[in-house]
């Protein structure tokens, strides 16, 4: 069965330090991954997905980036943290195939301090 | 353009109750799929259900139901005799692509609480 990791599972930084988050995909092959924010109360809000190795397409702009440097593997990072990153960040997979579910992880929780 | 709506924020309910949680979603597209998330307060999201728009039968899981009807583009959650347990924040999102990103839509979530 497929699994889905994220780390760290919570994160306190200091305004402009660096960020590296990761989401490791287990059973599959060729997912599509997907990195979603969601800000306290809110909804979820697209960040980037990935359709496949070195392939990212990002929904919003802002300070925040993404790699996927191997098949299921899927890198969110910041160069320098604004506090408006704080937030709870998902990463999600899906095949690749007709079906169209989305399986998320269980998160990691970011706070800018 | 893509739009789904939960105007229901917060819900609370004692428990045994039954409670429906609202859905509207607008799109043009005539193939699209529909979902279901439950968001516990460990954070994860955990599926619930998918319904393409061409089913518009209705499912039952349990104590959990669902009405997909497309005259009135909603997709509206029931759940039967509520339990503490049922306590979360319950999203439904959209989805237009069958190729590509697939990217989902999500509405803004609501809250229910179940009191025992």
């Amino acid at each position: 069965s497929q699994t889905i990791h994220q780390w760290p599972a919570t994160l306190v930084q200091p305004v402009g330090s660096p960020l590296s988050l990761e989401c490791t995909v287990e059973g599959t092959s060729n997912p599509n991954l997907y990195w979603y924010r969601q800000a306290a109360g809110r909804g979820l809000q697209l960040l980037f997905y990935s359709v496949g190795i070195g392939q990212i397409s990002s929904e919003v702009p802002q300070n925040l980036s993404a790699s996927r440097p191997q098949d299921r593997q899927f890198i969110l990072s910041s160069k320098k943290l604004l506090l408006s990153d704080s937030g709870f960040y998902l990463c999600a997979w899906r095949t690749g195939l007709s079906t169209d579910t989305q399986y998320f992880g269980p998160g990691t929780r970011l706070t800018v301090l | 353009a893509q739009k789904v709506t939960q105007a229901q924020t917060e819900i609370s309910v004692v428990e045994k109750e039954d409670v429906t949680l609202d859905c509207v979603y607008e799109t043009r597209d005539t193939t699209y799929y529909l979902f279901w998330y439950k968001q516990p307060p460990s954070g994860e999201l955990v599926f619930l259900i998918r319904r393409n728009s061409f089913d518009e039968q209705n499912e039952i899981s349990g104590r959990y139901s669902w009405n997909f009807q497309k005259s009135t583009s909603s997709f509206n959650f029931t759940i039967t005799a509520s339990q503490v347990v049922d306590s979360a924040v319950y999203f439904c999102a959209l989805s237009e692509d069958q190729t590509g990103a697939n990217n989902l839509f999500f509405g803004t979530g609501t809250r229910l609480t179940v009191i025992p």
